[in-house]
């Protein structure tokens, strides 16, 4: 069993709408949450990162952490096609160690 | 750009041949990691510098495989007697003093092993 599990879709949806992302993990060391995106062929790029459970919201996207249940969520509200890319959850734990674990991406697609 | 650049963007390379990658981090960052990603999957962290130390290596780097950060600003990626199995995406990435969860990625190297 993967340290991170994360549906790798595709999920398309139509512009204007709620687009949810998930991950589940099995690590309970894991304190840090991060989500980032990758447009084809090019870097994945940070969009928000969350301390231990919560909320966290940055203009159309909120990231949750459900640390009971080992679950995290994206949410991208009033999706444009721009959205359209990879969406990787990646999580660290506390103490010595600085490596980020990944999950495999879901791909989103939002249809004009 | 202040951003994380990576250079060569893209490396073909015969099987058995070695090739050398580079990265120059974020300039006020002194933390440097190096991940590996293949199609279809999310990137697999190789290793971690802080400054000129290296400080955590994965079990995936292999001894065909050598990290280096001389001065502790930028780092080279050396895999020798290149494989197939090494085409993939090499990402480097760089996070502030303190705040390895804030890695901001560059966009990559990608090797093809004919």
């Amino acid at each position: 069993q993967k340290e991170v599990e994360q549906d790798p879709g595709p999920l398309s949806v139509p512009e204007g709408a709620i687009v949810s992302l998930n991950c589940t993990y099995s690590n309970s060391a894991f304190q840090y949450f991060m989500w980032y995106r990758q447009y084809s062929r090019k870097g994945p790029e940070l969009l928000m990162y969350t301390y231990s459970s919560g909320n966290k919201e940055d203009g159309r996207f909120t990231a949750q952490v459900d640390k009971s249940s080992k679950y995290i969520s994206l949410f991208i509200r009033d999706s444009q096609p721009s959205d359209s890319a990879t969406y990787l959850c990646a999580m660290k734990g506390g103490g010595a160690t600085n490596k980020l674990i990944f999950g495999t991406g879901t791909l989103l697609a939002v249809q004009p | 750009d202040t951003g994380v650049s990576q250079d060569p963007r893209h490396k073909i390379t015969k099987r058995g041949q070695n090739v050398t990658f580079r990265c120059d981090p974020i300039s006020e960052h002194n933390r440097l990691y190096w991940y590996r990603q293949t199609l279809g999957q999310g990137p697999e962290f190789l290793t971690y510098f802080q400054n000129e130390a290296q400080l955590e290596k994965s079990r995936l780097l292999s001894d065909r495989f050598s990290a280096e950060r001389p001065k502790g600003s930028f780092s080279t990626l050396e895999i020798q007697r290149t494989e197939q199995g090494d085409s993939a995406m090499y990402l480097c990435a760089s996070s502030p003093q303190g705040r390895s969860y804030e890695q901001y990625f560059g966009p990559g190297t990608r090797l093809t092993v004919t």
